[in-house]
């Protein structure tokens, strides 16, 4: 079956550091670029970030620049989200998502979702 | 940064068509894709590329995409489509993703 599975979150206070985790299986991970979409409590979707199948093309939020990183090891058919510099308002579910695309070019559907993992930034 | 303005909710009978619109500049000379969420549970893709349909998605689920507005219509809608539906384009002017507000689809 194919598969995302996201693991990491928790309670970190403001100012604080976490690093979240999506575990692939099912298919190919090497081959498609994943993205990570948040959601704050009672709110809609938004778009974090994403990495292309190779690593070599990355993109971030603005709310997110500078504070959040973006990684995967193929070898490993893992992704991960390092995050600093915790705000409040990064409190949401974080869901990690595959592009269908086989060629990257951004603008593929996400077609796999994980169950997503909640991150509370509060202290 | 570019914006997608989606109504709030939509309310329809069963049986009924539902039409969930996603308004943004020149929206159709983007890709859009549109997601279904229920409550406590992760999105789910119903229409990709404007108008196609993953496997085992109803053929009730169909989309339409040109100048300012992109369409999202549920045809015979029952109550388990009963959801929030969020439209999707890549701004390739600033290389992001960008989510709709989201459209809570309530079965009357």
């Amino acid at each position: 079956e194919v598969q995302l599975a996201e693991s990491g979150g928790g309670l970190v206070q403001p100012g604080g550091s976490l690093r979240l985790s999506c575990a692939a299986s099912g298919f190919t991970f090497s081959n498609y670029a994943i993205n990570w979409v948040r959601q704050a409590p009672g709110k809609g979707l938004e778009w974090v970030s994403s990495i292309s199948s190779s690593g070599n093309y990355i993109y971030y939020a603005d709310s997110v620049k500078g504070r959040f990183t973006i990684s995967r090891d193929n070898a490993k058919n893992s992704l991960s989200l390092q995050m600093d510099s915790l705000r409040a308002e990064d409190t949401a579910v974080y869901y990690c998502a595959r592009d269908m695309a086989l060629v990257y070019t951004g603008d593929g559907a996400l077609d796999i979702w994980g169950q997503g993992t909640m991150v509370t930034v509060s202290s | 940064s570019y914006v997608l303005t989606q109504p709030p909710s939509v309310s329809v009978a069963p049986g009924e068509t539902a039409r969930i619109t996603c308004g943004g500049n020149n929206i159709g000379s983007k890709n859009v894709h549109w997601y279904q969420q229920k409550p406590g549970q992760a999105p789910v893709l119903v229409v990709y590329y404007d108008n196609d349909r993953p496997s085992g998605i109803p053929e009730r689920f169909s989309g339409s995409n040109s100048g300012n507005t992109a369409t999202l219509t549920v045809s015979r809608v029952e109550a388990g489509d009963e959801a929030d539906y969020y439209c999707q384009v890549w701004d390739s002017g600033s290389d992001r993703g960008v989510f709709g507000g989201g459209t809570n689809l309530a079965v009357l």
